[in-house]
Parts: C-alpha cells; sequence; structure tokens
C-alpha cells in the first residue's frame, strides 16, 4: 500500500540533543511538508520541498532543519536551539506543488518529548 | 493575516443526528478549502476538496460546502455513528501565499 511512514512513533530528547525524524513516502511525490501540532492547535508548516535537493522554510524553522537528498525521504532534525520541541510532528506530501490544489497526504505522526 | 477559524471547539451529539461543523477564513482570496478527520495521535485524512470555483463536494454521508464571499465553509455530516468521533480540522490554501493555513479543529464526540 502506498503511504507515508514516519519513525519513530515516540521519541524522548535530553536537554542538548539533537534528533532526526524519518519520513519517507511510496507515492511518488514530489512535494513534501514537515508540519508541527501543539495541543489544542492548528498545524505549523515548518519547512517543505517542492523538489529534490531543494527545500524552504516554513514559519517556525528556527531550530529545525532538514535535507531532501532522496524523492522518497524527508528527514526532520530537531536541534537544541529548538528552546520548545515538546510536540506532535507530522510529515505531509503532495505530487506537487500545494498550489496545484492535489490533496495533501499525511504520516501517521512522531511524538516528541523532552526529558 | 490570514486566518482559519473553527468554532464550536467541541462539540458532543447523540447518535442519529444530522450536524454541521464551520469554518471561517479571513481572505476571500482562496484557492482552495480541505476537510480533515483526525483520531486521536494519528496522522490526518484527507474528506473533502473543494476548489474555489466549486460550490461543494460530497462524499457518503459528508458534504463540504464553500461560499467565498462570506468567508466561510461547512461540513455537513448526515446520520452520524459513533465512529465518526474525532477532530475535524479545516485548512484553506490562499492564493496569495499558496501555503496552507489550518483551523484549530473541532472536537466531534457522537454518543451512542
Amino acid at each position: 500500500d502506498g503511504g507515508i511512514t514516519q519513525s519513530p512513533k515516540y521519541l524522548f530528547r535530553k536537554e542538548g540533543q539533537n534528533v532526526t525524524l524519518s519520513c519517507e513516502q511510496n507515492l511518488n511525490h514530489d512535494a513534501m511538508y514537515w508540519y508541527r501540532q501543539d495541543p489544542g492547535q492548528g498545524l505549523r508548516l515548518i519547512y517543505y520541498s517542492q523538489i529534490v535537493n531543494d527545500f524552504q522554510k516554513g514559519d517556525i524553522a528556527e531550530g529545525y532543519s532538514v535535507s531532501r537528498e532522496k524523492k522518497e525521504s524527508f528527514p526532520l532534525t530537531v536541534t537544541s536551539a529548538q528552546k520548545n520541541p515538546t510536540a506532535f510532528y507530522l510529515c505531509a506530501s503532495t505530487e506537487d506543488g500545494v498550489v496545484s490544489g492535489n490533496t495533501i497526504y499525511f504520516g501517521e505522526g512522531s511524538w516528541l518529548t523532552v526529558v | 493575516k490570514q486566518e482559519v477559524t473553527q468554532i464550536p471547539a467541541a462539540l458532543s451529539v447523540p447518535e442519529g443526528e444530522n450536524l454541521v461543523l464551520n469554518c471561517s477564513f479571513t481572505d476571500s482570496a482562496i484557492y482552495n478549502l480541505q476537510w480533515f478527520r483526525q483520531d486521536p495521535g494519528k496522522g490526518l485524512t484527507s474528506l473533502l476538496l473543494i476548489q474555489s470555483s466549486q460550490r461543494e463536494q460530497t462524499s457518503g454521508r459528508l458534504n463540504a460546502s464553500l461560499d467565498k464571499s462570506s468567508g466561510r465553509s461547512t461540513l455537513y455530516i448526515a446520520a452520524s455513528q459513533p465512529g465518526d468521533s474525532a477532530t475535524y480540522l479545516c485548512a484553506a490554501l490562499f492564493g496569495s501565499n499558496y501555503k496552507l493555513t489550518f483551523g484549530k479543529g473541532t472536537l466531534l464526540t457522537v454518543n451512542p
């Protein structure tokens, strides 16, 4: 079945550590996105990538980094510079850019907790 | 500032009732609007996508409408079932920045 796989589902980070969340899709989609969701809040865009080897900052990119070396993979690194990283992280993809109006597909999410 | 608002934040109804969820947006230059379902601790599942040129979309017991002039969209759920219990989010794609802007969602509980 085609879809988006995020791992790990649950992750604990110590103060000062960098952690990387994995996102893999087998939908052959060009565009991929990372969102952050806090309890009772809407989704906020962290980074997005319209094509391999290219990515753009979203609304809350500070303290995060990404790479897009392969079409199917878009890992997100939460760095120690992110002061409040505890949240639910969602990866998503579209066939091409969101501007095309295509349906957006989401992974099952990753919970990150700072301990 | 472009914003999407969903009221109420939570709604509880008895099984079998027809219900309407509301979504309002501040910018009429909307490209499209999507409705999503989110189960607790899960990702989002797209339910319906309405392009700016359309007035409504239907899928099974779900019907979504779009009124750009009033800045509103509604999601109508017919004959609600306990399995419909979830958080429903709407998201607007505004033509000026081509980024999806999400509402905070409405938590729906359908009681048996």
